[in-house]
């Protein structure tokens, strides 16, 4: 069945490297993704919306150079984290839009650890 | 292990009538609850979360969750709904252990408001 894959669950990386987080839809295509960003005891953040083939919309306060989001294909998009700071750490969770019955899927997340 | 179930998929309802989305959850660790909507072609929204203390949760445009622990349900409720509630609602569910953040969300009700 239809499931979005998102790797990895978790990644522990040093100060000042790129860390790249990938979410892909399995059995059904998605043009709409959307990437958010969780902090301990506190709701999701949205930080951006993603269509295949065009440049991500961003949240407000989300830095465009720091989280690169790449939606080249109906099944892929991905998030990469720039120059990663400690307080970049967080949860991150992918979601995608079925384009086929509109139904919204989740990834399972990435917790990203920057030592 | 975790799991959040949302046991309607599709609720209709008459404007201005009472709607009730039930969400049950399975967890062996005290969780964080959470409601959110998602209008088309949008990102999710948060209606209202629950971390501690009371367990009558008041959200956003009306909306309300009791949590109870003994039936280990958080399910939202609105006296009386509009037309502009026709949405996609999900439940999710947060713990944040030793190795980090984990969150799960249900499948989601599609709320469709009648006029």
């Amino acid at each position: 069945g239809a499931v979005v894959s998102q790797h990895p669950s978790r990644v522990i990386c040093k100060s000042g490297t790129s860390v790249k987080i990938e979410c892909r839809s399995l059995d059904f295509q998605a043009t709409t993704m959307f990437w958010y960003r969780q902090f301990p005891k506190q709701s999701l953040m949205l930080m951006a919306t993603s269509n295949e083939g065009s440049k991500a919309t961003y949240e407000q306060g989300v830095e465009k150079d720091k989280f690169l989001i790449n939606h080249a294909s109906l099944t892929l998009s991905t998030l990469t984290v720039t120059s990663a700071h400690p307080e970049d750490s967080s949860f991150y969770i992918c979601s995608a839009q079925d384009r086929g019955v509109g139904k919204l899927l989740f990834g399972s997340g990435t917790q990203l650890s920057v030592l | 292990a975790q799991s959040v179930t949302q046991l309607d998929s599709q609720v209709p309802v008459f404007e201005e009538a009472p709607v009730e989305l039930r969400c049950n959850y399975s967890s062996s660790v005290s969780v964080y609850l959470f409601w959110y909507v998602q209008y088309p072609n949008q990102g999710l929204q948060l209606l209202l979360k629950y971390l501690s203390g009371s367990t009558l949760v008041k959200g956003i445009n009306g909306f309300e969750a009791e949590f109870n622990k003994s039936q280990t349900s958080f399910h939202l409720r609105k006296p009386s709904v509009h037309i502009s509630d026709t949405a996609e609602y999900f439940c999710a569910v947060s713990l944040f252990g030793n190795t980090g953040n984990q969150f799960y969300f249900g499948t989601g009700t599609s709320l469709t408001v009648i006029p």
